[in-house]
């Protein structure tokens, strides 16, 4: 199937700081990219779906500023967290839609975000 | 209303058992598809089964079946023949529309916990 690279898998930061996620399509190219937070014991929700070349749409209730994405290339969007708080700690997750013959979409491995 | 209801969220089964995990889902679009991921305490996304709202019979992927009732608009995930791998999180999910692009709605998941 499709490969959605993920990178980091798992990241510490200060509060204050801000943190850079990317996410990669390395067999196809992807016009959109689907970006998810999962806290612990809880389910993927939306947070905001990113197209190539145009701004990206958030979910109702996601802060634009706080959550800036960016999708500069057909194989490349990325989330950063901008000035992080402990609150902002999750699991972040990216998505391609499905692909060619495939029904499913394409996950990236996630990224734990930890912010102290 | 909730799209995506998962009443279980906990289930325990003996290892060899088959089990159920139930989803219920709601949407007046006649075009939808239906997913199961697994989710291990790694945090990766696994594509289980697909189910497409116009598919005639019940799919299956291995020891993974859909178990489609689209009147009563469930579709729930029988595994037989249970493993201590299947311990995780599972995942039902729904993408409305005929657009592959389309973003997946997910329900608040089970854990399913596989016992000697």
């Amino acid at each position: 199937g499709a490969v959605v690279s993920q990178h980091p898998s798992w990241v510490i930061c200060k509060s204050g700081t801000s943190v850079k996620i990317e996410c990669r399509s390395l067999d196809f190219q992807a016009t959109t990219m689907f970006w998810y937070r999962q806290f612990p014991k809880q389910s993927l929700m939306l947070m905001a779906t990113s197209n190539e070349g145009s701004k990206a749409t958030y979910e109702q209730g996601v802060e634009k500023d706080k959550f800036l994405i960016n999708h500069a290339s057909l194989t490349l969007s990325t989330l950063t967290v901008t000035s992080a708080h402990p609150e902002d700690s999750s699991f972040y997750i990216c998505s391609s839609p499905s692909q060619g013959a495939y029904t499913e979409a394409f996950f990236g491995q996630g990224t734990r975000l930890t912010v102290v | 209303a909730q799209k995506i209801t998962q009443t279980q969220p906990g289930m325990f089964v003996q290892e060899k058992e088959a089990v159920t995990l139930d989803c219920t889902y709601d949407t007046s679009d006649p075009s939808y598809g239906l997913f199961w991921y697994k989710q291990p305490s790694s945090g990766e996304m696994i594509f289980l089964i697909y189910q497409g709202s116009y598919d005639q019979q019940n799919a299956t992927e291995g020891r993974y079946s859909l178990n489609f009732q689209k009147a009563r608009k469930s579709a729930n995930l029988v595994i037989s023949a249970s493993q201590l791998g299947d311990s995780a999180m599972y995942f039902c999910a729904m993408r409305e529309g005929t657009g592959g692009g389309n973003k997946l709605t997910f329900g608040t998941g089970t854990q399913l916990k596989v016992e000697l």
